[in-house]
């Protein structure tokens, strides 16, 4: 069955770096795009971006794109993304999902909550 | 960026009930890629609806989604005890791809 497994929740100071991960399976990785989607506590989803596990291409939502690196790596079907310069409003849980051009996003990695606190 | 707006921001209903949710935007979705969202408590969001009308794998055909520019629905024909959640509308036509605030039905 197809499945995205994420890593376990991070506490971080103000200022550091998070890196999540995000394993496929069940499908032919490179034939979809992974978003990252995050959800602030009692708030709505906000798109982050998005990367091609094909070739890599990424689409980052402006509101991120000096802060956010998103990868992959085919070898493992593992999406990766890091924020940098982490604040306390990136308190949040962050979802990876897969989706194609023409459809939203069909399965979803169960979260993983980062949690930035001095 | 596209602003998607919601509206009912909540819905208290009863099982058995029919209801429309609607989202507008603020200008119109590429290709109509309008896709909705359930998303229950502690849950990740369930893919319900793509491309404005079409339903997801293994979604109940209670479920249905309609619209296409600006004004997008989404019709539950009668409400089972299981549909009171959050529902999110997203557009993923143009970058980026962003969401509605979410409606939430609830009893």
């Amino acid at each position: 069955q197809i499945q995205l497994l994420q890593s376990g929740a991070e506490v971080k100071k103000p200022g550091d770096s998070v890196k999540v991960s995000c394993k496929a399976s069940g499908y032919t990785f490179t034939s979809h795009l992974i978003n990252w989607v995050r959800q602030a506590p009692g708030q709505g989803l906000q798109w982050m971006g998005w990367i091609s596990a094909y070739n890599g291409n990424t689409n980052y939502a402006q509101t991120f794109h000096d802060r956010v690196t998103m990868t992959t790596d085919t070898s493992t079907s593992t999406a990766y993304m890091e924020l940098r310069s982490l604040r306390s409003d990136d308190t949040a849980v962050y979802y990876c999902a897969r989706s194609v051009y023409y459809m939203g996003a069909d399965y979803w990695g169960q979260g993983t909550l980062v949690t930035v606190s001095s | 960026e596209i602003v998607l707006t919601q509206s009912p921001g909540t819905l208290s209903l009863s099982p058995g009930e029919r209801v429309t949710l609607s989202c507008r935007a603020s200008q119109s979705v590429t290709s109509n890629y309008l896709a909705w969202y359930q998303q229950k408590p502690g849950q990740a969001p369930r893919l319900l609806i793509y491309g404005a009308s079409s339903r997801a794998t293994g979604i109940p055909d209670r479920f249905s989604g309609s619209g296409s520019g600006t004004d997008f629905t989404l019709t539950i024909s009668r409400l089972g005890p299981e549909d009171f959640a959050v529902y999110y509308c997203q557009q993923y036509g143009s970058s980026p791809y962003t969401f509605g605030q979410g409606t939430k039905l609830e009893i």
